[in-house]
């Protein structure tokens, strides 16, 4: 089945710096590469998500790249803000299209 | 509109106790799943409906969880008895079927002493 690495588990940055998290996944049939944004307490909310498709997507600070062939996507942010800080996890749909598998997610503090 | 809706929010129980989650998922969405999150992972699915339907339950553990979802629309999930290893968030997503963007709510946390 699916299995999705991300890295790295934890990132500090200073406020103003760009922040890069980076996932594989191993199944070349999944199409489907959502990110979502987890602060303590709450349930994961969707910030971007891309198709295999398409090669970057961005929206603002948020942007998305996904290289098919190496079978890797990462989530680039910048100007990072304090309310930035969180869990933030990586997702890959699995090949039946059923199921989101889930990286082990990267908590990232912006420090002011 | 109102999101994805999850009680209770926090649960303490002993083990070999009985506990149940309720979820009321996005008015309109037919796609409902049951994920669990380990403290420090990422959510993992347990069950998908479409409707009433369980369509995916393959990763629940049929010996001791079990999952309604009666009328297409709020659903339970039921761990009896809770076992220590049980201790987790329960979340709740819902999507619109053909869509493919999820939306969770809050997760239930667990702790089986």
């Amino acid at each position: 089945g699916e299995n999705v690495e991300q890295h790295p588990s934890t990132l500090s940055v200073q406020e103003g710096d760009s922040a890069v998290i980076k996932c594989t996944y191993s199944d070349s049939a999944s199409n489907y590469f959502p990110w979502y944004k987890q602060e303590l307490g709450k349930g994961p909310q969707l910030i971007i998500d891309i198709r295999s498709n398409v090669g970057e997507k961005k929206d603002q600070r948020i942007a998305v790249t996904l290289n098919k062939t190496a079978k890797h996507f990462s989530l680039h942010i910048t100007e990072t803000q304090p309310e930035d800080s969180a869990v933030y996890f990586c997702a890959a749909r699995n090949q039946a299209g059923t199921a989101l598998i889930f990286g082990k997610g990267t908590t990232l503090s912006v420090s002011s | 509109e109102a999101g994805v809706v999850q009680s209770p929010r926090y649960k303490i129980i002993e083990k070999k106790q009985p506990v149940a989650f309720w979820c009321n998922p996005i008015s309109g969405h037919n796609t409902l799943y049951w994920y669990r999150q380990n403290l420090g992972q990422g959510p993992e699915l347990l069950i998908r409906y479409e409707n009433e339907e369980a369509v995916d339950d393959s990763q629940l553990p049929k010996d001791r969880f079990s999952a309604e979802r009666l009328k297409g629309v709020d659903s339970t999930l039921k761990i009896q008895p809770a076992e220590l290893g049980d201790s987790a968030v329960y979340l709740c997503a819902s999507n619109l079927q053909g869509t493919e963007t999820q939306y969770f709510g809050p997760g239930t946390r667990l702790l089986v002493l």
